[in-house]
């Protein structure tokens, strides 16, 4: 059985501190995915991964930051939380081998909030 | 500029009827459409998918239909049942994107038993 997650189902923290939520993914997808959803706004990228070491910015990168050591692994970063950060962020992944292309495998969700 | 939009975020259905659930985009270059089923605290599931060069793909209870000149697509459940409430997120991609989505807003589904 195919499998993301994440590190955390909820998270508190203050404005200010360094956060950092993990994603690991056991289907050896080359793909990865980090977006954050809130009402009304659907799910918007922040950033991506198509290969270890490699990342590129989404729609919202500008606050976030992301690392991608190993091909299992992407973590996103938030430098220095704000309130304007509170919101669920959904890590996903996926493969360009398959033969369902461009489906994504999502985790279930960390849901942040930022004081 | 929102590509993809879903401009019902409600709809509510009685059970046994069908679902009309609406995408449109405004991109030309998508190519490759998904949509996803999302229940609350739990992360999105594929449900269906269509290339751009067909029109119709079926999968038990669930179509979707793609108007490419219109760009328009829908995703169709008949029928529907209670367990089919939840949010239907739309998206679509292109294909030399290294699989990048762009996604709708999301509807909430609610079926009534």
């Amino acid at each position: 059985d195919v499998k993301v997650t994440q590190s955390s189902r909820y998270l508190v923290k203050r404005t200010g501190e360094k956060v950092f939520l993990e994603c690991v993914q056991d289907m050896d997808h080359e793909n990865m995915f980090w977006y954050r959803q809130d009402p009304g706004l659907g799910l918007r990228l922040i950033y991506f991964s198509y290969d270890v070491k490699m990342k590129e910015k989404g729609d919202i990168p500008e606050g976030y930051s992301v690392s991608r050591e190993k091909k299992e692994r992407f973590s996103l970063i938030l430098e220095s939380a704000s309130t304007n950060q509170t919101s669920m962020y959904l890590c996903a992944s996926s493969t360009r081998t398959s033969g369902r292309l461009y489906e994504q495998f999502f985790g279930p969700g960390t849901r942040l909030t930022v004081l | 500029d929102q590509q993809v939009k879903q401009n019902s975020p409600s709809l509510s259905v009685q059970e046994g009827r069908i679902s009309i659930l609406n995408c449109d985009y405004t991109n030309s270059m998508f190519d490759y459409f998904l949509w996803y089923k999302k229940y609350p605290a739990e992360g999105p599931t594929f449900l269906i998918s269509i290339s751009s060069i067909k029109d119709k793909n079926e999968d038990g209870r669930f179509t979707v239909f793609l108007n490419k000149s219109a760009k328009h697509l829908s995703l169709h459940i008949v029928p529907s049942q209670p367990g089919d409430s939840a949010v239907y997120f739309c998206a679509a991609n292109i294909g030399t994107n290294a699989g990048k989505s762009t996604f709708g807003d999301g509807t909430t589904l609610t079926v009534k038993p």
